[in-house]
């Protein structure tokens, strides 16, 4: 069955730098990977999303990139803020009908001030 | 225009009850998907609706049901509640289910405690 894998559950970055997550899946590649962002108690927010045949995404402070090679997609927040501190997830969906979403676990994100 | 509701937000519940869950999509989505988070499993994949249509299902039993009414409002329902039914109970829409390569509106939740 399908794997995903989020680089570590937790990380801890400098207000200011960049914070890159990563999201590593096995078996077959998604048609298309979304990145969420959650806050405590509230449901996940859509970031962004990138096609099996998009190398990269951008919008504003974050960039997306997508390699079916390595089977990986990196999410990068650069001039982080503690504002951006939250858990971000990866969603993979292998068809492009229904909704059938596969998330990883998710990186809790720490910005230190 | 509003959000995706979902009622009630939080709920208690004892073993061997069953519980029904709704969600709103927002304003003409026709596709609700729900999914059941814990802290061990993270996010997991119920089922979806489209046009009252059970599309998707994931791999959980038959206990859990659900259905979608024609104003494309949604419940879940848990039968014979179990402890390890005590999750945050999310629903997404989609503005047109058929083009799933768009973004997905999630609710806050229904926080179900099973005791």
């Amino acid at each position: 069955s399908q794997k995903i894998e989020q680089n570590s559950e937790a990380l801890n970055i400098q207000e200011g730098k960049t914070a890159t997550l990563t999201c590593n899946y096995t078996n077959y590649s998604p048609a298309y990977l979304q990145w969420y962002r959650q806050d405590p108690g509230r449901g996940p927010v859509f970031l962004l999303l990138i096609r099996e045949n998009e190398k990269e995404k951008r919008k504003e402070r974050l960039k997306v990139t997508f390699d079916t090679t390595l089977k990986q997609s990196l999410f990068h927040i650069t001039a982080s803020q503690p504002a951006d501190s939250a858990t971000y997830l990866c969603a993979l969906a292998f068809d492009n009908y229904g909704q059938n979403f596969v998330f990883g676990p998710g990186t809790r994100l720490s910005v230190l001030p | 225009k509003a959000g995706v509701t979902q009622t009630p937000r939080y709920l208690i519940k004892t073993r061997g009850q069953q519980v029904t869950l709704s969600c709103s999509p927002i304003s003409g989505h026709r596709s609700v998907s729900w999914y059941q988070q814990t802290p061990g499993q993270g996010l997991q994949f119920l089922f979806e609706y489209f046009s009252e249509t059970q599309r998707n299902k994931g791999n959980f039993p038959g206990r859990f049901s659900g259905r979608q009414f024609s104003n494309s409002r949604s419940e879940m329902n848990v039968s014979t509640l179990e402890l390890g039914d005590s999750a945050l109970y999310l629903c997404a829409s989609r503005d047109d289910g058929r083009i799933v390569n768009t973004e997905a509106f999630f609710g806050q939740g229904t926080r179900l405690t099973v005791v």
